[in-house]
Formats: C-alpha cells, sequence, structure tokens
C-alpha cells in the first residue's frame, strides 16, 4: 500500500521556538493533506487541510498564524508550529488520500515543549 | 457542521465473543467511509472501508452501511486481546474526511 513518512517522530523544543513537521507521500502524488492533532486519550483532531499550490483551509479555532502550512510539492507539506508553548505539545499526524478516499497516515510527530 | 458520532466506550468484551462497534454521520454527501485502529501512542491503521449499501466481510471483521440511517457499523467476530485498541471511524467525500471521536475496547482473555 501507499507510504506515507513524517519527520521528525519525535522533538524536543523550548517555549517560544519554531518547529517544522514535514510529511511526505513517498510512492503517490497527494493534492490535498490533512493535519490532524491527537492530545493524550483523545481522538483525532483535524487542524487544517493543506492544497498543493494554494492556501491551506483551517478548522475553526485553529489559529493559522501559529501553525503555517506549506504544501509546495506533491509530495510534501510542511506544518510549522511558530513560537511553540508547552499547550502546543502534541502527537501532530499527517495523512493523504488516494483517489479513493483511502487515508494514509503518518507516523506521527511527537512534539514536546518545555 | 459534518459530525461523525461514536459511542466513547469503555467497550469491554471477553475473548472469543463479538464486539459490535458502531458509528452514525450527519453528511448525506459522504461518499466512503472507514474504520481505522488505533494503538495507544501510533497512527491509526486502516482495518477496511466501504462504499456500499450492505454487508462486506473481511476476516474476522465485518463492516455494515446503511446510507438511509446513516449508519456504519464494525462486527468483530472471535475477538481477541490483541483486538484491544481504539475503533476510529471516519465518513469521507470530496478531499474531506471527518473522524469520530473514537471506541475504546479492551478484550478480556
Amino acid at each position: 500500500g501507499a507510504v506515507v513518512s513524517q519527520h521528525p517522530s519525535w522533538v524536543i523544543c523550548k517555549s517560544g521556538t519554531s518547529v517544522k513537521i514535514e510529511c511526505r507521500s513517498l510512492d503517490f502524488q497527494a493534492t490535498t493533506m490533512f493535519w490532524y492533532r491527537q492530545f493524550p486519550k483523545q481522538s483525532l483532531m483535524l487542524m487544517a487541510t493543506s492544497n498543493e499550490g494554494s492556501k491551506a483551509t483551517y478548522e475553526q479555532g485553529v489559529e493559522k498564524d501559529k501553525f503555517l502550512i506549506n504544501h509546495a510539492s506533491l509530495t510534501l507539506s510542511t506544518l510549522t508550529v511558530t513560537s511553540a508553548h508547552p499547550e502546543d505539545s502534541s502527537f501532530y499526524i499527517c495523512s493523504a488520500p488516494d483517489r479513493f478516499y483511502e487515508q494514509y497516515f503518518g507516523p506521527g510527530t511527537r512534539l514536546t515543549v518545555t | 457542521q459534518k459530525e461523525v458520532e461514536q459511542n466513547s466506550g469503555p467497550l469491554s468484551v471477553p475473548e472469543g465473543a463479538i464486539a459490535s462497534l458502531n458509528c452514525t454521520y450527519s453528511d448525506r454527501g459522504s461518499q466512503s467511509f472507514f474504520w481505522y485502529r488505533q494503538y495507544s501512542g501510533k497512527s491509526p491503521e486502516l482495518i477496511m472501508f466501504i462504499y456500499s449499501n450492505g454487508d462486506k466481510e473481511d476476516g474476522r471483521f465485518t463492516a455494515q452501511l446503511n446510507k438511509a440511517s446513516q449508519y456504519v457499523s464494525l462486527l468483530i467476530r472471535d475477538s481477541q486481546p490483541s483486538d484491544s485498541a481504539t475503533y476510529l471511524c471516519a465518513a469521507g467525500g470530496n478531499n474531506d474526511m471527518r473522524f469520530g471521536a473514537g471506541t475504546r475496547l479492551t478484550v478480556k482473555p
């Protein structure tokens, strides 16, 4: 099946710094990718839809200036958490759908902000 | 607001029993429906998808879809302790995927 990778798999950063997370579709092209956040023992929360060549669509309550999304190519989307704070500590997961809308998930990135 | 609703559980069944997981969705435009399993600290993994009304079977798993009732279910036969996880229901359309909150299943030996 299709593979989606994420990098890094985990990151620890200091409060106030920025962190970039990459999501790559390894063997298929994805015009759309989704970014989710998951807090412990909670479900996936869709943050934004990343569209290749255009602006991302953010869910209500997600700050677009804090969570910068760039979908520069058909195989790469990046999420940058700017001026990170401890409350941004979470598990960030990306996914990319194939033409049948089946979602392929990345392995996730665990962010800890100290 | 497009919603996908699931009972949060926890659902506990003995080993060998049938586990039944239910899901409803609000968007009648949804075209495809998925069940994912997620172990703690891991990304979701696809179990099954279904597009048409009726049942779809794959090994110990059976997905059921009723578009008139906007209802999707997943049956797990001969439940095993390794099936203990959170099960996520998802409904999708054109580049839009919504997840339910997930049902935590525990299969007791």
